[in-house]
């Protein structure tokens, strides 16, 4: 089935440790997003990707990077994870000028 | 700028009874509307949307949503509640012709009480 995959589902990181969440999606879909969610809030847009034009939320801090190497892949990269970066990440994809987003099933973060 | 604003944190419900979760907006032009679902630690899930048309929008499980554009709202809605419909609940818009963002409502946690 075509869909959107997080890896992994649960990741545990060491406070000032480089860390890279994955998402991978086989709906060819070329707009990609990342979002940032905390315990049952709402998610919160970090930034996204239409093609490989990368769009980055003005409030999106610099800790956090992309990467979106082709249309399939798209990569989260958090530089130096702080204790209140703990959240469930989120990785959705869209058609162009499509309607819906389709969300993968989140990877949770937790640092310790 | 666009939002929706879900003003309930939490709805209760006793299985077998309608339930309506709230949901308003603004946008600065004609909106796209979504609701989500979400399950402990899963992403969200599609439920229905309203693009055009119909004012009422049938979604999955049963779920529709109308369509007021008097008053700005686009209340989820649903028959006869179920225990496993318990989740919480998200509204989103998207604004036509902009920049692709879905900006999400604060969520609603429903609770369906056997």
């Amino acid at each position: 089935d075509a869909m959107v995959i997080q890896n992994p589902r649960y990741q545990v990181t060491q406070f000032g440790k480089p860390v890279t969440l994955s998402c991978s999606q086989t709906l060819n879909h070329n707009v990609m997003y990342w979002y940032q969610q905390k315990s049952s809030q709402a998610p919160k847009l970090l930034f996204h990707y239409y093609d490989k034009d990368f769009n980055n939320e003005a409030d999106t801090p610099d800790n956090f990077q992309s990467r979106r190497p082709n249309t399939s892949f798209c990569f989260l990269d958090i530089r130096s994870p702080g204790l209140g970066d703990a959240a469930m990440y989120l990785c959705a994809t869209s058609s162009q000028g499509g309607i819906e987003a389709f969300f993968g099933q989140g990877t949770r973060l937790t640092v310790v | 700028a666009q939002s929706v604003a879900q003003p309930e944190d939490q709805v209760n419900v006793a299985e077998g009874n309608p339930l309506t979760v709230k949901c308003t907006y603004s946008v600065s032009g004609n909106p796209y509307l979504f609701w989500y679902v979400q399950y402990p630690n899963r992403g969200l899930q599609f439920l229905l949307k309203y693009i055009t048309g119909d004012n009422l929008v049938k979604g999955s499980y049963g779920f529709e949503a109308e369509f007021n554009k008097s008053q700005t709202s686009f209340h989820l809605k649903k028959p006869s509640a179920l225990v496993s419909d318990s989740a919480l609940y998200f509204c989103a818009v998207r604004d036509k012709g902009g920049t692709d963002k879905l900006i999400f409502g604060t969520g609603t946690r429903l609770q369906v009480f056997p």
